[in-house]
């Protein structure tokens, strides 16, 4: 069964460093969506991404972070200066058309600011 | 902002047993989903309900969606060890781009 793919599964970074986390959404999808969870607490939306452009973004989302779908089945989430409270779980999600809110949910990238 | 109060935080339950959980809102939503997370792993979409009214099973799994609109719950019936994880309910409205709402999880712990 297709899934979502997300690497790396575990990124530690100093504060202040750029990461980049990458996504494979599912291959017939075409929406993408960026959540975060920190350690505990609720799955929190960032961003939605449709035919190349953000459909959505949260008040989390501010100017530090971006997405890109660089070719056809990557799509990543960059932060440019990271922060001690961006540790968390990273989780991308994608869907079909249709179905708005059947989103499949990939295994997630623990981010570490140190 | 919009919230979703999800019930109870935790369940301690015996194999065998059923299981209720539910997740409520002051405000509406057009689609309420239930996912289930492993530690470790990322959501796992188990039902989705798109109509006030309806009951949706899957499996030992059934869902419903709160006439109001602003409720739904979560049974499971026959609990089994692979049932341990968080359950988290989540909503959308209308007009969003699929921006789903979480609750703050049930964990549930299934004793043999």
């Amino acid at each position: 069964e297709p899934e979502v793919t997300q690497t790396p599964s575990h990124q530690v970074t100093q504060m202040g460093q750029e990461v980049i986390l990458r996504c494979v959404p599912i291959s017939n999808h075409l929406y993408f969506y960026w959540y975060r969870q920190i350690l505990g607490q609720k799955v929190e939306f960032l961003v939605s991404f449709y035919n190349n452009e953000i459909s959505e973004k949260s008040e989390i989302f501010d100017d530090q972070f971006s997405v890109e779908r660089p070719d056809g089945s990557n799509f990543t989430l960059k932060i440019r200066s990271t922060k001690l409270e961006d540790s968390a779980m990273y989780f991308c999600a994608s869907r079909r058309s249709g179905r708005i809110h059947e989103q499949f949910f990939g295994p997630g990238t623990r981010l570490t600011v140190l | 902002g919009q919230q979703l109060n999800q019930s109870p935080q935790s369940m301690f339950i015996q194999e065998g047993e059923d299981v209720s959980m539910n997740c409520t809102s002051s405000s509406i939503f057009n689609t309420w989903l239930w996912y289930k997370q492993d530690p470790g792993e990322g959501p796992v979409l188990l039902i989705a309900l798109y109509k006030a009214g309806e009951l949706t099973s899957n499996g030992r799994l059934t869902a419903q969606f709160g006439i109001t609109r602003k409720d739904s719950f979560l049974n499971i019936s026959a609990s089994i060890p692979s049932d341990v994880g968080i359950y988290f309910c989540a909503g959308a409205v209308g007009g969003s781009q699929g921006n789903l709402i979480f609750g703050k999880g049930t964990k549930l712990s299934v004793k043999p």
